[in-house]
């Protein structure tokens, strides 16, 4: 159980477009998803806590107009990365929290890469 | 501010023999910790967790970690390591809040 996917798993885009990616808990409801980013051989950053049905919360020096954060319903949160420049090129995980757990465990999702050229 | 410690970039252990990776927190509050392991291009798996309870906890894949409250420590430890558990193992935690604090990772190389 508590299973949480990622769509795309990699995704390559060119600068100046934007890219959406995918967080889904398959197999719980999520009323908190959070979205963090990993650069090479470095720890996870977080970049933003999401909550269904509310504006997510943003961690300091990420731009919210850079990366938006929707999270339409309990299973599915998505991160759009907006004009992407080569800088945003990264690795990109999500987590859930389990509406149902009163523990702080979060579940990861498998990640995606992000590159643009 | 609270904070996640991990003081090995890297640790080297032959195969067989026992392993730790060292974790240290600063909470404010009743801590919540976390051992995960990171393969390469993979996202985190989970190891194990300390939560409230018994301060040794048994996680996956033979791992445990001991809580030590004294010593604001959750040493990750292996009685025996296979040349497989060579990875990216982060500890994360924190108190009174649903976000989790990252230490900066340390990767274990067993040797063959």
């Amino acid at each position: 159980g508590a299973v949480v996917s990622q769509h795309p798993s990699w995704v390559i885009c060119k600068s100046g477009t934007s890219v959406k990616i995918e967080c889904r808990s398959l197999d719980f409801q999520a009323t908190t998803m959070f979205w963090y980013r990993q650069f090479p051989k470095q720890s996870l950053m977080l970049m933003a806590t999401s909550n269904e049905g509310s504006k997510a919360t943003y961690e300091q020096g990420v731009e919210k107009d850079k990366f938006l954060i929707n999270h339409a319903s309990l299973t599915l949160s998505t991160l759009t990365v907006t004009s992407a420049h080569p800088e945003d090129s990264s690795f990109y995980i999500c987590s859930a929290r389990d509406r149902t757990s009163g523990s702080h465990e979060q579940y990861f999702g498998p990640g995606t890469r992000l590159t643009v050229t | 501010a609270q904070s996640v410690a991990q003081p090995e970039d890297q640790v080297n252990v032959a195969e067989g023999n026992p392993l730790t990776v060292k974790c240290t927190y600063s909470v404010s509050g009743n801590p919540y910790l976390f051992w995960y392991v990171q393969y390469p291009n993979r996202g985190l798996q989970f190891l194990l967790k300390y939560i409230t309870g018994d301060n040794l906890v048994k996680g996956s894949y033979g791992f445990e970690a001991e809580f030590n409250k004294s010593q604001t420590s959750f040493h990750l430890k292996k009685p025996s390591a296979l040349v497989s558990d060579s990875a990216l193992y982060f500890c994360a935690g924190g108190a009174g809040t649903y976000k989790y604090i990252f230490g900066t990772g340390t990767r274990l190389k067993v040797l063959a």
